[in-house]
């Protein structure tokens, strides 16, 4: 089995609301990744999570909080965001991580994204 | 800055053909390659990775890398209308989880 789930797979959203998208891998991966991606352009890293432990966050806004309740879970939470927000957010996990030392190959698995609109 | 280069195309092939992709990177000390086959609307999906010089074969596709010159390639051999879809290199270096994607090659085989 090697699959990302990710919930919601669409979600509108108004900017004062609070939304949380969701992550799950049973793949046994120990590096956990967002990314945004907007139409026609590539992947943006958002945040990397290292054996449950925020290692990556690539200056974010703080209307985006990630959250690791587990190995198997990644969360991010949404608030107060703005219409320039909506994009794919794409959840992906690796074997290992790479950095720190890690022996990860680097090799990312990706869930099918939850499309986010924010009015 | 660390880049990835990539034409952003279409390339377009005949059904049958050999579809020829390149991506060039700036950073040196880089050491893993990957590339990414994302169809319009949905994720991207892994299809090569490739760590040292030389060739790499996994069924219809081959995945070439020559760091000396710091680019990699991925041909696609029997090209079929269901490979047409963007093409994303990505490329990773020691010691870090950030991986350096390029703007992607969008390929179009058509019958």
């Amino acid at each position: 089995d090697t699959e990302v789930t990710q919930t919601p797979k669409h979600l509108v959203m108004g900017m004062t609301n609070k939304k949380s998208l969701k992550c799950e891998q049973h793949m046994g991966h120990r590096a956990m990744y967002w990314y945004k991606q907007k139409a026609k352009k590539p992947p943006e890293l958002m945040f990397v999570y290292s054996y449950e432990k925020l290692s990556i966050n690539e200056s974010v806004p703080s209307r985006f909080s990630p959250e690791c309740p587990n190995s198997s879970l990644l969360n991010l939470h949404l608030h107060a965001l703005q219409p320039e927000d909506s994009a794919l957010y794409l959840c992906a996990s690796s074997l290992a991580p790479r950095g720190a030392g890690g022996l990860g190959t680097g090799e990312l698995f990706f869930g099918e994204g939850s499309r986010l609109t924010v009015l | 800055q660390k880049e990835v280069e990539q034409n952003s195309g279409p390339l377009s092939v005949p059904e049958g053909a050999i579809a020829s992709l390149n991506c060039t990177y700036s950073d040196r000390v880089s050491q893993s390659f990957f590339w990414y086959r994302q169809y319009s609307g949905k994720s991207p999906e892994l299809i090569m990775s490739i760590y040292s010089n030389g060739d790499k074969e996994d069924g219809r596709f081959t995945a070439q890398l020559n760091k000396a010159s710091q680019y990699v390639s991925l041909l696609i051999r029997d090209s079929q209308p269901s490979d047409s879809a963007t093409y994303l290199c990505a490329v990773g270096s020691y010691n870090t989880d950030k991986l350096i994607f390029g703007t992607g090659t969008r390929l179009q085989v058509f019958p």
